[in-house]
């Protein structure tokens, strides 16, 4: 079964800092996606960013990028010039190719920004 | 814009009721999930389906059923609900046969008494 860690529950930036936040991942499948979704304290789930497994190219989405290294099944989310709003729980998921977009998660990393 | 809508934001249960959380979409989405989450184990995948009147067990289905009588509705159903089903509910949908990204409901916060 695939599993997805996330081994930091917490992180902290001051406001125009960057910060990452870690996500390992292990699978035996050669193709799949990896997310990286946000939770604002009002709920609701909102994709950052999605890589395929395919792709040797980094993700990137404006401020978010991440580090993807298949070889270590590591997926990293860095987030650049840390706005207050960035502020939530982030959560790296998974799913297999075939999977019809079910997803995997990890244990989420709760972002606190400094002003 | 699109729409994952769940029925309640907060709900207060006795334990042995018999529950039913709500969720409908307006995205015409072929897959539809039940996820719960918990602080600490992230979101841990209910049931889910991929069609009208079928669905399939996920991580953690005991104590769980669902239903999909149409495609927009998908009905997650606590049969006797008990202090350790005390959790946040998400639900979630998506297009069949692709891995493109998942809407969410705002979730439902189920107190079990």
């Amino acid at each position: 079964a695939q599993t997805v860690t996330q081994s930091q529950p917490e992180m902290s930036v001051q406001e125009a800092e960057t910060v990452t936040l870690s996500c390992t991942y292990d699978t035996s499948e050669s193709d799949y996606y990896l997310f990286w979704y946000k939770q604002p304290p009002s709920r609701q789930m909102i994709l950052v960013i999605r890589q395929e497994a395919y792709k040797q190219q980094n993700a990137t989405e404006n401020r978010f990028s991440v580090n993807f290294q298949k070889a270590a099944k590591s997926f990293s989310l860095k987030i650049s010039d840390s706005q207050l709003g960035d502020a939530a729980m982030y959560f790296c998921a998974y799913s297999r190719e075939t999977s019809g977009s079910r997803l995997t998660f990890g244990e989420g990393t709760q972002l606190t920004v400094n002003p | 814009d699109v729409k994952v809508t769940q029925s309640s934001r907060y709900l207060v249960k006795r334990t042995g009721e018999k529950v039913f959380l709500e969720c409908v979409q307006d995205m015409d989405h072929e897959n539809m999930f039940w996820y719960r989450q918990d602080p600490g184990l992230g979101l841990r995948l209910i049931y889910f389906s991929y069609d009208v009147k079928m669905k399939e067990k996920g991580d953690i289905p005991e104590g769980y059923s669902v239903s999909r009588e149409k495609k927009e509705r998908f009905s997650l159903i606590l049969e006797s609900a008990s202090t350790n089903q005390t959790s946040m509910y998400l639900c979630a949908s998506g297009l069949r046969g692709t891995n493109e990204k998942l809407f969410f409901g705002s979730g439902t916060q189920l107190s079990v008494l």
